[in-house]
């Protein structure tokens, strides 16, 4: 597609279920990443794909946090047991690699908001 | 440890003013990148400018200019004749060399009034 494609929009869970946010990047961007930005702040690092292979998870707040890119194209980031602090906007960006840092294409975001 | 900050939480001008964004850095890399992404009610990070820590001099783009200074640690942001379209929150991070992860700071939004 044109851009970073992000479902859903919006999302609301009860606290202690699960929830999947889904990641269509670029076609043919072979980076992915997911951050996560809460009320008034900066995006935060969560994870970096390289196609399918998933180099940084260093940003994963908790074990209920997981992400995958089984084919290296589309991307799920599943929440586990949803808790209030979880309530963010989790923006999913993609980029080619080439040499030195790229520019990154976000798209418009999923918000989370757990009760 | 890397660091951005923007000191400037909230800015607010009267359209056709002159505002500039301030941005100051931290990092041991003698390679890295800086960048500013402007995010407007619709939630979608729009890049903006990309400057490598090899390349001092300063940017003009239309009605926005970047100053980099090394020597401060700085990547400060201006726009000239300020428009109510510019209002937005504005980002500016950071990248090393032969990574794409970036290091945000906490924004400044920017409000523009007729």
């Amino acid at each position: 597609g044109a851009g970073v494609s992000q479902s859903p929009r919006y999302k609301v869970a009860k606290r202690g279920q699960d929830v999947a946010l889904r990641c269509d990047p670029i076609s043919g961007h072979v980076s992915l990443f997911w951050y996560q930005q809460a009320l008034g702040q900066g995006p935060e690092f969560l994870t970096y794909f390289q196609n399918e292979a998933q180099l940084d998870k260093s940003g994963l707040p908790s074990d209920r946090f997981f992400a995958e890119r089984p084919e290296g194209s589309v991307s799920t980031l599943k929440i586990q047991r949803t808790q209030q602090e979880d309530s963010a906007v989790y923006l999913c960006a993609s980029s080619l690699r080439v040499a030195g840092a790229n520019v990154l294409t976000f798209g418009a975001g999923s918000r989370l908001t757990v009760l | 440890a890397q660091k951005v900050t923007q000191a400037q939480t909230e800015i607010s001008v009267v359209e056709k003013e002159d505002v500039t964004l301030d941005c100051v850095y931290e990092t041991r890399d003698t390679t890295y990148y800086l960048f500013w992404y402007k995010q407007p009610p619709s939630g979608e990070l729009v890049f903006l400018i990309r400057r490598n820590s090899f390349d001092e001099q300063n940017e003009i783009s239309g009605r926005y200019s970047w100053n980099f200074q090394k020597s401060t640690s700085s990547f400060n942001f201006t726009i000239t004749a300020s428009q109510v379209v510019d209002s937005a929150v504005y980002f500016c991070a950071l990248a090393t060399y032969n990574t794409d992860k970036l290091i945000f700071g906490t924004g400044t939004r920017l409000q523009v009034f007729p």
